[in-house]
C-alpha cells in the first residue's frame, strides 16, 4: 500500500485479555517501529525492528508485551494479560532503512481500550 | 540515553502572528532532528527535519534551527493559520535508528 497500514484501528477489551495488533509496513522499508502514546502524551518507543530481527527490544514496558516481524513486512505487537494502563494508541513506523536521516513515516495507530 | 526537552506544553497565538517552539537534547551524538505535525485523531506528520551539518532549514512559513553547540533546536511557524493547529513533536536521533520524541507543543491558533 501507499503507507503504514495498522489493524484493528479501534480495540476494546476486557481487563485480562490478550490483543494482538497488526502493522503493514511501507513496501521495500526494512525498518519498523512501534510507539505507545497514551492520551494526551508523546510517543514513547517500544521496539524497532531491522528486516526480521529486533535488535532494541528496550522500550518494551514489561514482559506481557512482545513483537514480531515476518517476511521483512508485517509486523504483530502482542500484549498479554492486558491492564488498564495498557490503554493507548499504539503507532507503528517504517523507514527505507534504520539509518539516521530516514524518513519515519508513522501510521493511523491502533487505539486500545481495556475496560 | 536521549533525552529530548520541549517547551512549551501549549501555545495561543492569534492568527498571522509566529510560533515558536523550542527543544533541547542530551546526548551530542544526535545529528538529525525532525519535527512532526500530529492533528487530533490523526498519525504524526512529518513536517521539516534538519540535519546536523545545517544550521537552518526553511520550507515555506516554517523553518528550523539547529545550534549544536548549546544542544537545542526550535521551529519557527510564521504567518500562523488556524490549519496549524494541532500538537507538534521535535524528536532527536542518535546514532542508527531510534527517534526520541519531546512531549509535544499544542498549538492554537485564535482566528
Amino acid at each position: 500500500g501507499a503507507g503504514v497500514s495498522q489493524s484493528p484501528s479501534n480495540k476494546v477489551t476486557e481487563k485480562g485479555k490478550d490483543v494482538e495488533l497488526r502493522c503493514d509496513p511501507i513496501s521495500g522499508h526494512t525498518a519498523l517501529y512501534w510507539y505507545r502514546q497514551r492520551l494526551g502524551q508523546g510517543l514513547e518507543f517500544l521496539i524497532y525492528f531491522q528486516g526480521n530481527s529486533a535488535p532494541d527490544k528496550s522500550g518494551l514496558p514489561s514482559d506481557r508485551f512482545s513483537a514480531e516481524r515476518t517476511g521483512e513486512s508485517v509486523s504483530t505487537l502482542t500484549i498479554q494479560r492486558t491492564q488498564q494502563e495498557d490503554s493507548a494508541v499504539y503507532l507503528c513506523a517504517s523507514s527505507l532503512q534504520g539509518f539516521t536521516g530516514n524518513t519515519i513515516y508513522f501510521g493511523e495507530g491502533s487505539w486500545l481500550t481495556v475496560v | 540515553g536521549e533525552n529530548v526537552e520541549q517547551h512549551p506544553s501549549t501555545l495561543s497565538v492569534q492568527e498571522g502572528d509566529s510560533a515558536v517552539i523550542k527543544c533541547t537534547y542530551s546526548d551530542s551524538a544526535s545529528n538529525y532532528f525532525p519535527w512532526y505535525k500530529q492533528e487530533l485523531g490523526k498519525r504524526p506528520q512529518l513536517i521539516i527535519d534538519i540535519r546536523s551539518n545545517v544550521g537552518e532549514k526553511k520550507d515555506q512559513r516554517i523553518a528550523v534551527t539547529l545550534n549544536k553547540t548549546a544542544k537545542h533546536f526550535s521551529l519557527h511557524i510564521t504567518e500562523t493559520q488556524p490549519e496549524d493547529s494541532a500538537v507538534y513533536f521535535c524528536a532527536a536521533r542518535a546514532g542508527s535508528y531510534q527517534l526520541t520524541f519531546g512531549k509535544g507543543t499544542k498549538l492554537s491558533v485564535i482566528p
